[in-house]
């Protein structure tokens, strides 16, 4: 089946730093990748949509300078997070839609990664 | 607005037993897909089950079944003879037309389930 590889599942950074979390999708081609955060027992909120090759649309309140989000070929897309404070401390998940993406109707996640910032 | 509520916070189900987790939604799309996700304390996600809005019968997934009712605007999951493993949070999402004509999930908070032995 499809399969989205989320790395690093894990990261702790300090105060000011910037992390890179990366999404691939293994067996196809990820036209689309949702970026989505998750605080503890918490609802997935949707961050930003992104497209291979344009620019990434981000939801109402997320800022697009801090969260950079490049979707530069159809098996890659990566989630940075810029000048990390601690409220960035989250479960970050990505989720795919692609062409013979599986039976899943579309959406394949990939594991997650949870950001402590110290 | 378009939106998917679940209103049970948690549930507790003994094992074997059946459970039943609500979920209503709300959008004015006469197209739209709904979606069962398990996520366990790892934090993966898993697809349980879909239904499409123009699907004429609910779906099942083994012992997973969606009852669906479309004029009340409900898609509940119905797990039969739960297992231990089931224990998770279970979430309900919607596919909706978001930004640029590209389909997006949302999903509701999420159902915390505790199968006891």
């Amino acid at each position: 089946g499809a399969v989205v590889s989320q790395h690093p599942s894990r990261v702790i950074c300090k105060s000011g730093t910037s992390v890179k979390i990366e999404c691939r999708s293994l067996d196809f081609q990820a036209t689309t990748m949702f970026w989505y955060r998750q605080f503890p027992k918490q609802s997935l909120m949707l961050m930003a949509t992104s497209n291979e090759g344009s620019k990434a649309t981000y939801e109402q309140g997320v800022e697009k300078d801090k969260f950079l989000i490049n979707h530069a070929s159809l098996t890659l897309s990566t989630l940075t997070v810029t000048s990390a404070h601690p409220e960035d401390s989250s479960f970050y998940i990505c989720s795919a839609l692609g062409a013979a993406a599986g039976l899943n109707y579309g959406y394949t996640f990939g594991s997650g990664t949870r950001l402590t910032v110290v | 607005a378009q939106k998917i509520t679940q209103t049970q916070p948690g549930m507790f189900v003994q094992e074997k037993e059946a459970v039943t987790l609500d979920c209503t939604y709300d959008t004015s799309d006469p197209s739209y897909g709904l979606f069962w996700y398990k996520q366990p304390s790892s934090g993966e996600m898993i697809f349980l089950i879909y239904q499409g809005s123009y699907d004429q019968q609910n779906a099942t997934e083994g012992r997973y079944s969606l009852n669906f009712q479309k004029a009340r605007k409900s898609a509940n999951l119905v797990i039969s003879a739960s297992q231990l493993g089931d224990s998770a949070m279970y979430f309900c999402a919607m596919r909706v037309l978001g930004g640029g004509a590209t389909n997006k999930l949302i999903f509701g908070t999420g159902t915390l389930l505790a199968v006891q032995p």
